[in-house]
């Protein structure tokens, strides 16, 4: 199966501030990959899909990058309601995998 | 717009089955493009998928649960199912169903239920 390893698992950052989540695939996976966002006690929602396109919805802060084995996701100004914990996901492979999870809190 | 809702026992004892269905409203399950999905996460933990099935009948399984799930649809209640047998409490965690959305082959998931914990527990 392939692998995914996301960096940082723990992320404080403030409101306003920039941040970037890394999403390293154990093989190549061309732009086969989405990025969800957890509140606690709720469901995944999708943020993005195939690296880089927004799904309908998410605020234009939100921006992904990245092909091959390594992935970004970048939230440009922080706000309130984002501090949450994001997955990426790779669907190259029927066999789906997600990456273990970055927890964004509040400093 | 498609909304999804999990159903069963919240509570299952070791060794046997735990059975799940998730109804679907807002489309139709028997519509081709989507995978019907369940994805689990155990309490304080990642997620895990467990598996789908394509409106064909096709299912793909994760490889640690392949011997004992089954995802099955019902068309005429447009709803789908989980069936994992000889649970134990490594299966603890918050089942939910998803619709996956295919983007040129595997999907990504677009809509979620709520999710349900089940515990397995004597």
């Amino acid at each position: 199966d392939i692998q995914l390893t996301q960096s940082p698992s723990f992320l404080s950052a403030s409101v306003g501030d920039r941040v970037t989540i890394t999403c390293r695939a154990s093989q190549i996976i061309a732009s086969n990959l989405a990025w969800y966002q957890q509140k606690p006690g709720k469901a995944p929602q999708l943020l993005m899909f195939a690296a880089s396109t927004l799904q309908s919805g998410v605020p234009s802060r939100f921006s992904g990058s990245g092909s091959g084995t390594e992935f970004t996701l970048t939230i440009s100004s922080l706000q309130p309601e984002d501090f949450a914990t994001y997955y990426c996901q790779q669907f190259n492979s029927y066999r789906i995998t997600f990456g273990q999870g970055t927890r964004l809190e509040i400093k | 717009q498609v909304q999804l809702q999990e159903s069963g026992p919240g509570l299952v004892k070791p060794s046997q089955t735990l059975s799940l269905t998730c109804t679907v409203s807002g489309g139709s399950i028997s519509r081709g493009y989507y995978y019907w999905s369940w994805i689990r996460q155990p309490p304080g933990k990642g997620l895990e998928w467990i598996g789908y099935i394509y409106y064909s009948g096709t299912t793909y399984y994760h490889p640690s649960v392949e011997s004992r799930v089954t995802i099955s649809l019902d068309t005429s209640k447009n709803h789908f199912s989980l069936k994992l047998t000889s649970v134990s409490a490594a299966d603890t965690a918050v089942y939910f169903c998803a619709r996956g959305r295919r983007e040129g082959g595997p999907p990504v998931f677009d809509f979620w239920g709520q999710g349900i914990l089940v515990t397995v527990s004597s």
